[in-house]
C-alpha cells in the first residue's frame, strides 16, 4: 500500500499568498525527494533532503525534513503563476531502488 | 543531450491487443524505472531495473512485462491490454544502484485502451 501520505490533495491560492504541502511516511526514511510536475508535463526533480531536521531553500521555496525523518514539508512564499503544478514528495520504500511517491498536491494560482 | 526518451508519446489500443513502450537514456545511468500515473493516484512503480541484466516488480506489476535490453534501454510490454491500463506511463532513470538519487523522467507515453 501507499507508504507516503501527502496533504492537501488540492490547494488554490491567490497570487502572492503562501502555500505549504506536507508529506508523512509510516516509516523512517533515509532521504526524501521533492518533484514538480507542470500540467501536461513530466515530474522534475527539485531537491533531496537527507539529514534529520534539514532545511534547504531555493529562492521562494523552503524544504524541511523532520527530526524523526518521517515527515517533510515544502513551503512556497508569495506564490506566482509559474508555481502552478503538482508537487510530489518521494521516499525510498523497501529496498533503496523503490522510490515511492505521494499522491501529490495540485497547486493552482489565481492571478 | 536527450536525457530519457520514450516512444510512442500517444497510443490507442483495443482490448486484448499488445504493445511495447520503449525507453532509452543517454546518461549512462545504472537504474531504470517504469511508473504509471492515474488521476488522484500519483505515480506508482510498475517495474524497475537496478542494473543491466536485472529487473524486479514494483507496486503494480500485474499485466506488464519488462526487458532491460542493455544499459541504455528498458522496455515495458503489455501482452493483452485492458481498459484498466489506460494511463500515462513514465520511464525514469537514475545514476546509482545503491541509493535513490535524483530521478530523470521521460516526457511520458499516453495510452488509451478501448
Amino acid at each position: 500500500g501507499q507508504q507516503v501520505m501527502q496533504i492537501p490533495q488540492y490547494q488554490h491560492v491567490q497570487e502572492g499568498e503562501d502555500f505549504t504541502t506536507y508529506c508523512n511516511s509510516s516509516t523512517t526514511l533515509s532521504n526524501i525527494q521533492w518533484y514538480k510536475q507542470r500540467p501536461g508535463g513530466h515530474p522534475v526533480f527539485l531537491i533531496q533532503l537527507v539529514k534529520s531536521g534539514e532545511v534547504k531553500k531555493q529562492k521562494r521555496l523552503t524544504f524541511q525534513f523532520g527530526e524523526a525523518k518521517k515527515n517533510s514539508s515544502l513551503h512556497i512564499t508569495a506564490t506566482q503563476t509559474t508555481d502552478v503544478g503538482t508537487y510530489f514528495c518521494a521516499g525510498p520504500w523497501g529496498s533503496n531502488y523503490k522510490l515511492t511517491f505521494g499522491k501529490g498536491t495540485l497547486l493552482t494560482v489565481n492571478p | 543531450n536527450a536525457g530519457v526518451t520514450q516512444t510512442p508519446k500517444f497510443q490507442v489500443l483495443k482490448t486484448g491487443q499488445s504493445m511495447t513502450l520503449q525507453c532509452a537514456q543517454d546518461m549512462n545511468h545504472n537504474s531504470m524505472y517504469w511508473y504509471r500515473q492515474d488521476p488522484g493516484m500519483g505515480l506508482r512503480l510498475i517495474y524497475y531495473s537496478a542494473s543491466e541484466g536485472t529487473t524486479d516488480k514494483g507496486e503494480v506489476p500485474n499485466g506488464y512485462n519488462v526487458s532491460r535490453l542493455n544499459k541504455r534501454e528498458f522496455s515495458l510490454r503489455l501482452e493483452s491490454a485492458a481498459p484498466s491500463q489506460t494511463s500515462v506511463y513514465f520511464c525514469a532513470s537514475n545514476v546509482r544502484v545503491s541509493d535513490t538519487g535524483e530521478l530523470f523522467f521521460g516526457e511520458g507515453s499516453r495510452l488509451t485502451v478501448l
